[in-house]
């Protein structure tokens, strides 16, 4: 079936460090990766998309500066938090589209910023 | 841009074997949605897909949908305590991938 995998499943880090996690798909050809965050009493905001043959997409309010992507096969993402501060906690969720459109989402990279 | 309404907000609480009928609304036009259930860890759990606003079914759950009021719901027939958790509903529109996902409806089944 299909599968995604995020790693780390949690990371503590220190205010101004960067920390990076890393998605993968499996058993399905993805199509597109998306990376979303679910902030503390929010609901999931997307990071960026990327899509085959297309460039990464960030949505308002995210930047590549802040959080690079790399993008570079079908089924492996990564993703850096960079000088990560206390608005930046919460659940980093990756998810994958198939051809079927349907999108599998990784269990989460929980980050906590001290 | 686009929005996600979500009905009950925040919470709702039934008796177990009572039926349940969440909803979503959206401010676009629909080509597929999504209803998701989170797992108290944090993982999002594919309950229904549906492209092209038809009806699916899988097991308890159902999901209905009515483009004329750009509305869908899921229904959850004979509730248990194990169905307790957050069900959040996710719209993608246009050709892209991207997901719009309500605020969830946080769902305790009580004995």
């Amino acid at each position: 079936g299909a599968l995604v995998y995020q790693y780390p499943r949690r990371t503590i880090c220190k205010s101004g460090t960067s920390m990076r996690m890393e998605c993968q798909a499996v058993g399905f050809q993805a199509t597109s990766v998306a990376w979303y965050r679910q902030s503390p009493q929010k609901t999931f905001e997307l990071i960026a998309l990327s899509t085959v043959n297309s460039a990464i997409k960030y949505e308002q309010n995210f930047t590549q500066e802040k959080f690079p992507i790399s993008h570079p096969n079908l089924s492996f993402s990564s993703m850096t938090v960079l000088n990560a501060y206390l608005e930046d906690r919460g659940l980093y969720l990756c998810g994958a589209r198939g051809p079927s459109y349907e999108q599998y989402f990784g269990p989460g990279t929980r980050l906590t910023v001290l | 841009g686009q929005q996600v309404q979500q009905s009950p907000p925040a919470s709702l609480v039934l008796q177990e074997g009572e039926n349940a009928e969440l909803q979503c609304t959206y401010s676009t036009t629909l080509n597929s949605m999504q209803w998701f259930y989170q797992r108290p860890g944090g993982r999002l759990v594919s309950l229904l897909y549906s492209p092209s606003w038809a009806e699916q079914r899988g097991g308890r759950l159902t999901s209905s949908a009515a483009s004329n009021e750009s509305r869908s719901s899921l229904h959850i027939s004979s509730s248990q305590i194990t169905d307790s958790g957050t069900y959040l509903c996710a719209m993608a529109g246009g050709s892209n991938a991207k997901l719009t996902f309500g605020k969830g409806t946080k769902l305790s089944v009580k004995s």
